[in-house]
């Protein structure tokens, strides 16, 4: 079958960093995606990944490893307004998405 | 911007109502989504559709229907409502899902409780 696994729940201080991580089996790879979604809102991209390596974007990066079925997004320089839920989906052969449960971030001061 | 609304925020319906749940697009997208989200689990698919009038199952559409009669609508039903189905329903709409990076855009979502 197909599977994402993330973990369920995080913690992190203000202004540091702190890295998500996502491994998948899916029948199939056509890209990695996350999304952001803040309580009772709609989930939001932030970003694509479809080759091995390191996307930059701003205070968010993630990495990809299509070899180990691994991702990562790694947010730098925590706001307060950073606090979401932040989902891993996995676009499979039939270009569907398939998605994780999600990590909920809790940013504490 | 693209803008993907949802008929209702929040909706309280009785088990064996029938629901309708209503999105619209307004970026001519040809593809539009269904989805729940409950605690726990990912976002699970429901129905999907990639044209006018066409649609296709996901992973869970048992207790669904879904109508595409405008390009810019699509609506979810559910036929006989049942506790089992109170759950965040989502909707997505997507230009071209196999072209690169295009990402699907979200509804705010409607928080559905059936008693």
């Amino acid at each position: 079958g197909q599977n994402i696994d993330q973990p369920t729940e995080m913690t992190a201080t203000e202004g540091a960093i702190v890295q998500i991580n996502c491994t998948y089996q899916t029948s199939g790879f056509n890209g990695l995606f996350w999304y952001q979604q803040h309580a009772g809102e709609a989930p939001t991209f932030l970003s694509y990944n479809v080759l091995d390596g390191l996307e930059e974007k701003g205070r968010f990066s993630s990495f990809l490893s299509r070899s180990k079925g691994y991702s990562y997004l790694l947010l730098k320089e925590l706001q307060m307004k950073d606090s979401a839920s932040y989902l891993c989906a996995v676009r499979d052969s039939n270009y569907q998405l398939i998605w994780g449960a999600g990590t909920k971030l809790i940013i504490k001061p | 911007d693209v803008k993907v609304t949802q008929s209702s925020r929040y909706l309280v319906k009785r088990t064996g109502e029938k629901v309708f749940l209503e999105c619209v697009q307004d970026m001519d997208h040809e593809n539009m989504f269904w989805y729940r989200q409950d605690p726990g689990l990912g976002l699970r698919l429901i129905y999907f559709s990639y044209d006018v009038k066409m649609k296709e199952k996901g992973d869970i559409p048992e207790g669904y229907s879904v109508s595409r009669e405008k390009k810019e609508r699509f609506s979810l039903i559910l036929e006989s409502a049942s506790t089992n189905q109170t759950s965040m329903y989502l909707c997505a709409s997507i230009s071209s899902p196999g072209l690169s990076s295009y990402e699907q855009y979200f509804g705010p979502g409607t928080r559905l409780t059936v008693t």
